[in-house]
C-alpha cells in the first residue's frame, strides 16, 4: 500500500528557529519530492531528490532511501516561509502525497 | 511560457449542475493530471494521463470524465454535480520519466450548493 506520513502535522517557529520536518514511506522508491503551498493555494515544486542531500537557500532536503525517510530543514526560518510544506513521490503514473506540515513562522 | 493554466479560479454550482474546468499547458508535458484537496486529506489523483488520446482514472474518479485529444489540454468535467465534490481542484503536468518535477495550476475553488 502506498503511503507517505509527514511530522508534525502543525508547526509553529519563531522567526530565526531551525525548522524540521519528516517524511516517512512505505514502499522502495527511486526519488522524491517536497512542495510548498502558499498560503494563497498555490503549490511549487521545492525539491526532487533520490539520494543524500540538497540545499537551495536556507532549505536542505534529505533522504535515506533504505530507510525510507526524508528531512526538509529551513534555517534561520522568516515569517515569509509560512505553507504547507508536502513531501510526494511518484510510481505507477502517479503521485502519492503526504496531508502536509502548516509551518507558520512568527515575527 | 505560461506553464500550466487552470481556470476558473472560483466557481459555484446547484447541485445537478455540470461544468468542464480548463487545464492547458505550453511545456509539452506528456503527463497532465487532475487532484481534488480536502481539509486534512493530501492531494487526491482523479484522472491522469501520459499523452494524447491516453487517459486512466486515479483514486477518486467517479463524477468526473476527462479526455486529451491534444498534448496542450486536458480538461475535467464534471458531469451532475454534487454537494461531496465541493473541494479544491489542481491540474499539473510533468515531463515523462522518475525524474522530472510536477508543474500546478493555479487552483479552482469550487462549491456545489
Amino acid at each position: 500500500k502506498n503511503e507517505v506520513e509527514q511530522s508534525p502535522q502543525n508547526l509553529t517557529a519563531q522567526e530565526g528557529e531551525f525548522i524540521t520536518i519528516n517524511c516517512s514511506y512505505s514502499v522502495g522508491i527511486s526519488a522524491l519530492h517536497w512542495l510548498q503551498q502558499h498560503p494563497g493555494g498555490g503549490i511549487v515544486s521545492l525539491f526532487m531528490l533520490s539520494s543524500g542531500k540538497k540545499k537551495h537557500g536556507r532549505l536542505i532536503a534529505t533522504i535515506n532511501i533504505q530507510e525510507k525517510h526524508s528531512s526538509l530543514h529551513i534555517t534561520a526560518s522568516h515569517p515569509r516561509d509560512s505553507a504547507v510544506y508536502i513531501c510526494a513521490y511518484f510510481t505507477g503514473n502517479q503521485f502519492y502525497f503526504g496531508t502536509g506540515t502548516s509551518l507558520t513562522v512568527i515575527p | 511560457n505560461a506553464g500550466v493554466t487552470q481556470t476558473p479560479k472560483f466557481q459555484v454550482l446547484k447541485t445537478g449542475q455540470s461544468m468542464t474546468l480548463q487545464c492547458a499547458q505550453d511545456m509539452n508535458h506528456e503527463y497532465m493530471s487532475w487532484y481534488r484537496q480536502d481539509p486534512g486529506m493530501g492531494l487526491r489523483l482523479i484522472h491522469y494521463s501520459v499523452g494524447a488520446g491516453i487517459t486512466d482514472q486515479g483514486e477518486v474518479p467517479n463524477g468526473y470524465n476527462v479526455s486529451r485529444s491534444t498534448t496542450e489540454d486536458f480538461p475535467l468535467r464534471l458531469l451532475s454535480a454534487a454537494p461531496s465534490q465541493t473541494s479544491v481542484y489542481f491540474c499539473a503536468s510533468r515531463r515523462r520519466g522518475a525524474g522530472e518535477k510536477l508543474f500546478f495550476g493555479s487552483g479552482t475553488q469550487l462549491s456545489v450548493l
